[in-house]
């Protein structure tokens, strides 16, 4: 299997649900990003791994937690969220930050 | 404040019909431009990288071209099958190589 997999690829879920989205690439990248895409916005850059150590956090409520066990997996894990979660998650990966990134197919999340 | 703007939101063509998407960008200093496509249902799939003004990429009906304020994509005699959303994105040399910021995206519909 090559490129950037995510799974699941929906997901609905209560408010009060915790939930995890999984991310898998094959590329032998050393860098791996959460985005969050919502309509009519630019993509969102969420968290960034870096050889397995998160050097960015932008500002992202607690609510969401990632975690990169090794330099192929990435987790966003989910509890507690809010209605304006609802969005498409991407997950991306790329070799030393370059901006040649390559993207999965996204989660597409709905909060209720 | 890095920033990109992308016109226009959406657009149509009829097939053969050539025509520009444009990307604006204030950045302090850019480390790279990018151009990426986006299918429904799909993550962005990489097109092109600009490094600095003058430059210019090409790839099959797609040419991305580079200014210190803009970039373009022109689109020759475009077919069915160019129909996607075109993301412009930026990294800039003083927030790090892990940083993209992306415009809203130009949506074409290439009408048969």
């Amino acid at each position: 299997e090559t490129g950037v997999t995510q799974t699941p690829r929906h997901l609905v879920m209560g408010m009060t649900n915790k939930k995890s989205l999984k991310c898998e690439q094959h590329l032998g990248h050393n860098a791996m990003y959460w985005y969050k895409q919502s309509a009519k916005k630019p993509l969102e850059l969420m968290f960034v791994y870096s050889l397995e150590e998160r050097v960015e956090n932008n500002s992202v409520p607690s609510r969401f937690s990632p975690e990169c066990p090794n330099s192929s997996h990435l987790f966003l894990h989910l509890h507690t969220l809010q209605p304006e979660d609802s969005a498409l998650y991407l997950c991306a990966s790329s070799q030393d930050g370059a901006g040649r990134a390559y993207f999965g197919a996204g989660t597409r999340l709905s909060v209720l | 404040e890095d920033q990109v703007t992308q016109s226009p939101e959406a657009l149509r063509l009829q097939e053969g019909e050539s025509s520009s998407l444009n990307c604006s960008y204030t950045v302090s200093g850019l480390r790279g431009l990018f151009w990426y496509r986006q299918d429904p249902g799909k993550g962005p799939e990489f097109l092109f990288t600009l490094y600095s003004a003058g430059e210019e990429k090409e790839k099959e009906r797609l040419k991305a071209t580079l200014t210190k304020k803009e970039s373009f994509l022109h689109i020759t005699a475009p077919k069915p099958e160019d129909s996607a959303t075109y993301l412009c994105a930026v990294q800039a040399l003083q927030t790090g190589a892990n940083n993209l910021f992306f415009g809203t995206g130009t949506r074409l519909t290439v009408i048969p």
